[in-house]
């Protein structure tokens, strides 16, 4: 079956950081791979997304690069802000036919401070 | 993106009473949804896909007679908990799949003393 894993926080870093947060994944075929991040209080929102190997999605000063020899779909930002401190889920989609639900990772808590 | 919203955003019951949690799109018609739930410092687990016009699609380990999912139209899923133990508490999320990405619902905090 599909799974995700990430690493567990709380991540801990100061105001202009670099970000490294780790994801791999175990699916069959060629899934569709995202972060979502879920900020207090919020519902979870799509960070960002990549469909295909060697894809790189990126926003708000977020990226990952989707790696298929290393299962991995890393996500980094270079420089942190108190504004990034949420919940981060990795997450992966397969490919079928139909619409399928997602399977998460456990989730990251990134805290930044001033 | 599709706007899901959900009610009640939070809710006690007693042990074995039944609950009902709404999933609304408010701006997108949506034949499909899903329900997942979320259990303290963990991940989100699929529950169950809810198809209008016909029955949800359960995940393994998941007891279809407990967790009723109705979808009766293209903007309300309905997830009833049926008589409702401690264990069941629990953050229920659901998410609408509009053009392969999903849009998820801001949760329902159920509390079952």
């Amino acid at each position: 079956g599909n799974s995700v894993t990430q690493m567990e926080g709380p991540v801990t870093l100061s105001e202009e950081a670099f970000l490294t947060i780790n994801c791999t994944y175990t699916a069959t075929g060629y899934p569709s791979l995202f972060w979502y991040v879920q900020y207090p209080g919020e519902g979870l929102q799509l960070l960002l997304k990549a469909t295909k190997a060697d894809d790189k999605g990126s926003n708000k000063g977020f990226e990952a690069t989707y790696r298929k020899e290393t299962t991995s779909f890393h996500l980094e930002k270079g420089s942190v802000q108190v504004s990034d401190s949420a919940v981060y889920f990795c997450a992966l989609r397969s490919r079928g036919g139909g619409a399928d639900g997602l399977t998460f990772g456990k989730g990251t808590h990134l805290i930044i401070q001033p | 993106g599709a706007v899901v919203s959900q009610h009640p955003s939070r809710v006690i019951c007693k042990s074995g009473t039944s609950v009902k949690i709404e999933c609304r799109s408010l701006d997108f018609q949506a034949t499909t949804m899903f329900w997942y739930r979320q259990f303290p410092k963990k991940s989100l687990m699929l529950m169950a896909t809810s198809n209008e016009g016909s029955k949800a699609t359960y995940e393994q380990g998941v007891e279809k007679d407990k967790f009723l999912i109705n979808h009766a139209s293209l903007t309300l899923s309905t997830l009833t908990v049926t008589s409702a133990h401690p264990e069941d508490s629990s953050f229920y999320i659901c998410s609408v799949d509009s053009y392969n990405e999903q849009f998820f619902g801001p949760g329902t905090r159920l509390t079952v003393l």
